[in-house]
């Protein structure tokens, strides 16, 4: 079983449509992390949450905004894609009791055109 | 402010050959230091970790050293294979409250037979 999943792992979308990234993980975790790694291979952190309450919150466009319905699921959900949001974005969970290891998905390309 | 810089990529060596990859690091405060590794197509991985100062972390015949006199965390191999090339991510974290992870820029290494 994949500890934590990211869907869809490719998404190629026009410029001002609204996307959104699914994020599970089934590892028990309490914490979920969004991070954005650009052409660079630069990887920077968006938001976290801790059961399901935001405590991580980067300086980043109010067009993205995550959702975290339970502890295992956190969403993004991004509002007039620009060809600057072209990226991948990596979904992570981890506890914070364990020194802060983090596990990370697969990620998704997303593409704007 | 609190940052993580490791040497320029590529780095391209022969199977069995001796690898060093730097990372410094500037942190306001006593940070736990990491180094994820990222394989083609695929998310990072947790490849070691240190806590505090002269701690040295291992996996996989890697090896890394908290330096607190020269705020560094170099990553060793003694001998490369091919399936070492990837990516690899020099990170701190400073906050056992948000779990929050600052990473180098990355470095490419490509091991060739």
């Amino acid at each position: 079983d994949t500890a934590v999943s990211q869907t869809p792992k490719y998404l190629v979308t026009q410029m001002g449509n609204d996307k959104s990234i699914k994020c599970e993980q089934n590892l028990g975790h309490d914490t979920m992390y969004w991070y954005k790694q650009d052409s660079k291979k630069f990887l920077k952190i968006m938001f976290s949450y801790n059961n399901k309450e935001l405590i991580i919150n980067e300086t980043v466009p109010n067009r993205f905004s995550p959702k975290s319905p339970d502890k295992a699921h956190l969403n993004l959900h991004i509002n007039s894609l620009e060809l600057g949001d072209s990226a991948v974005y990596f979904c992570a969970s981890g506890s914070l009791d364990s020194k802060n290891i983090q596990y990370f998905g697969a990620g998704t390309r997303l593409s704007v055109l | 402010g609190n940052s993580v810089t490791q040497m320029e990529g590529p780095v391209t060596l022969s199977e069995e050959a001796f690898l060093t990859i730097n990372c410094t690091y500037t942190a306001t405060g006593y940070p736990s230091l990491f180094w994820y590794v990222q394989y083609p197509g695929e998310g990072l991985q947790l490849l070691l970790k240190a806590t505090k100062a002269d701690d040295k972390g291992s996996n996989k015949g890697f090896e890394a050293t908290y330096r607190k006199e020269t705020t560094s965390f170099h990553l060793e191999k003694g001998s490369v294979q091919v399936s070492d090339s990837a990516v690899y991510f020099c990170a701190l974290s400073l906050s056992s409250n948000t779990g929050k992870l600052i990473f180098g820029q990355g470095t490419t290494l490509q091991v060739k037979p």
